[in-house]
């Protein structure tokens, strides 16, 4: 079975800086998807950044990008520049093609002014 | 293009009441998937419907049954309501076989 693990209840960063949340998963699987989705107190779940288990180039997106090391089961999402607005909690999540994502027990992001 | 849509946001039932909770998809998305969030056990997958066929189904008692409809909008009954049943029920869809999943609102249940 999959397993999605996130070992930072809760993390803080201060506004402008940069931040990095941890997550390890588990799967026998040689054909995955990693995502890594946010949920602010509107409890709306967005979508950050994806990752192709079989692509080796880190997903990018504007300040979000991921350090997605294969052999360690280690998908980690590295946010830029925080602003007041990347406060919300984050989830790691696996899928393995049908269509039902795991997820992990989420960290919540606090920025400080 | 409108994102998922749920309906209703909140609901209060009291138990042993049955419920029926409705999710629209992005347009062109033939895949629905249905989750439950709770505090205690976090987000756990419900089950995902694909051309009117329930294709995957999670880990929970025969009280939480769904269906789709043609035009791919799908609805997830809740019978014989428990305490425990008060979540948010958070359902996501996709395009065909594609792995990103869109969410919508949610709708929050709370069962008296």
């Amino acid at each position: 079975a999959q397993t999605v693990t996130q070992s930072q209840p809760e993390m803080s960063v201060q506004e402008a800086e940069t931040v990095t949340l941890s997550c390890t998963y588990d799967t026998s699987e040689s054909d995955y998807y990693l995502f890594w989705y946010k949920q602010p107190p509107s409890r709306q779940m967005i979508l950050v950044i994806r990752q192709e288990a079989y692509k080796q180039q880190n997903a990018t997106e504007n300040r979000f990008s991921v350090n997605f090391q294969k052999a360690a089961k280690s998908f980690s999402l590295k946010i830029s520049d925080s602003q007041l607005g990347d406060a919300a909690m984050y989830f790691c999540a696996s899928s393995q093609g049908a269509q039902k994502l795991v997820f992990g027990q989420g960290t919540r992001l606090t920025i400080n002014p | 293009k409108a994102g998922v849509t749920q309906t209703p946001r909140y609901l209060i039932k009291t138990r042993g009441q049955q419920v029926t909770l409705s999710c629209s998809p992005i347009s062109g998305h033939r895949s629905v998937s249905w989750y439950q969030q709770t505090p205690g056990q976090g987000l756990q997958f419900l089950f995902e419907y694909f051309s009117e066929t329930q294709r995957n189904k999670g880990n929970f008692p025969g009280r939480f049954s769904g269906r789709q409809f043609s035009n791919s909008r799908s609805e997830m009954n809740v019978s014989t309501l428990e305490l425990g049943d008060s979540a948010l029920y958070l359902c996501a869809s996709s395009p065909n076989n594609q792995e990103t999943q869109y969410f919508g609102p949610g709708t929050r249940l709370l069962v008296l």
